[in-house]
């Protein structure tokens, strides 16, 4: 079983569509989460931190499930420049990334 | 500005030469760390560094090495016994290597190995 697991994908939307991304994790002990984004052929990008309470930045809102072992993120009124890879990320010790969820929003 | 920086963008070498990617920070982070990506998978860790002169292997550290003589720096030596080298290779730092800082990282180097 991998450490950090995504929706395989991809994910093809119209613009301004709601989309979600599942991600769960194997380690328990895993303290830190992330949601990056990275585009074609560029390095990975911090999009948001990911805290219990759950949190909100614009158009897009991350949840931890910790009893689940689940994080979630949610992308409302889609762009077109919303198109990119999102890799969730867990930190228990070192970092472990998913393989990543491709999304394209199409006009 | 401060950032990551990671030299060169594309790196060409035939098989059985050592090759060492640069990768350099100004923002004064404690950490930093090399990953490889193949395409459809995660980034593997392969080496991380928490303090200078300091380093421990990450998943996939064999046919690589590394140096932390400056804070700044953290050369990455792709060596000729690298069965598959052949991969995006990202550099991050982090301020601290606890589990509460996030990873910034560079823009990558392409190596092609023929």
């Amino acid at each position: 079983r991998k450490e950090v697991e995504q929706d395989p994908g991809p994910f093809n939307v119209p613009e301004g569509a709601t989309v979600a991304f599942n991600c769960t994790y194997s380690n328990s002990a895993s303290q830190s989460f992330f949601w990056y984004r990275q585009d074609c052929r560029k390095e990975p990008k911090l999009l948001m931190s990911v805290y219990s309470s759950g949190n909100e930045d614009g158009r897009f809102t991350a949840q931890l499930n910790r009893a689940s072992q689940y994080i979630s993120l949610l992308i409302r009124d889609s762009k077109l420049s919303d198109s990119a890879t999102y890799l969730c990320v867990v930190k228990g010790g070192d970092m472990r990334f998913g393989a990543g969820t491709r999304l394209t929003v199409k006009p | 500005d401060g950032g990551i920086t990671q030299s060169p963008k594309y790196l060409f070498r035939k098989e059985g030469q050592n090759v060492t990617l640069s990768c350099e920070q100004n923002l004064n982070h404690d950490a930093m760390y090399w990953y490889r990506q193949d395409p459809g998978q995660g980034l593997r860790l392969i080496y991380y560094s928490q303090i200078v002169n300091d380093f421990q292997k990450g998943d996939i550290a064999e046919g690589y090495s590394v140096s932390r003589e400056k804070k700044e720096s953290f050369p990455l030596t792709v060596t000729s016994a690298q069965k598959n080298p052949t991969a995006f290779y990202l550099c991050a730092s982090s301020m601290s290597g606890t589990a509460y800082y996030e990873q910034y990282f560079g823009p990558g180097t392409r190596l092609t190995v023929t």
